[in-house]
């Protein structure tokens, strides 16, 4: 089945700086890559997501990329803010097989007044 | 429209009790998942339904059980709690095959004591 493993586990960013958070999957049938917040107490919520048959996305301060051939994509806030901190995860999902999504582990990102 | 609700919120179990998880959804979204979520730790899938009548197991099904005679509804299952199950347990649903976006319900906190 897919794995999914992502870095770093923590993050911590002065206001106004970018924080980059990588995955990497292994199965090649992944065609679609979410990226969901949690905030503490609260559900996952979609912050961006990008198919296979695209290499970039961008909205806002928030953009992905992905590189299929190498099997990584990225998450990548610019201008962060307070209100950025929060728990962040990469999925992807296959197609074929098992159609559900596979999480990383998560990365915790503390954006510093 | 609530979109997938899921009872309880909270509940504290002894060794050995068993209890079921209630999730159901208004949106008449085909597919369904069950995934805990440890304390700092990702998502892990345990069961996840593609229709009425078709379950299969996840990740992590040991210990679990569901079923799904309806499309709205799929229950989880515990039939002999043990400290292992204490986690955050999250349903969630898709429409199809062509839409991955999962809508998350607002999870139930399990301790088993």
């Amino acid at each position: 089945g897919e794995n999914v493993e992502q870095h770093p586990s923590t993050l911590s960013v002065q206001e106004g700086d970018s924080a980059v958070i990588k995955c990497t999957y292994s199965d090649s049938a992944s065609n679609y890559f979410p990226w969901y917040k949690q905030e503490l107490g609260k559900r996952p919520q979609l912050i961006i997501d990008i198919r296979s048959n695209v290499g970039e996305k961008k909205d806002q301060r928030i953009a992905v990329t992905l590189n299929k051939t190498a099997k990584h994509f990225s998450l990548h806030i610019t201008e962060t803010q307070p209100e950025d901190s929060a728990v962040y995860f990469c999925a992807a999902i296959p197609d074929t097989g098992r159609r559900a999504l596979t999480f990383g582990s998560g990365t915790r990102l503390q954006v510093q007044p | 429209n609530a979109g997938v609700t899921q009872t309880p919120k909270f509940r504290i179990l002894k060794i050995g009790q068993s209890m079921t998880l209630q999730c159901t959804q208004d949106m008449n979204h085909n597919y369904m998942y069950w995934y805990r979520q440890d304390p700092g730790m990702g998502l892990k899938l345990i069961y996840y339904s593609v229709g009425a009548g078709i379950t299969d197991k996840g990740e992590v099904p040991n210990g679990y059980n569901v079923s799904r005679s309806t499309t709205e509804d799929f229950p989880l299952r515990l039939e002999l709690a043990a400290p292992s199950q204490t986690s955050v347990y999250f349903c969630a649903s898709r429409p199809d095959i062509g839409a991955n976006v999962l809508t998350f319900g607002a999870g139930s906190r399990l301790t088993v004591l």
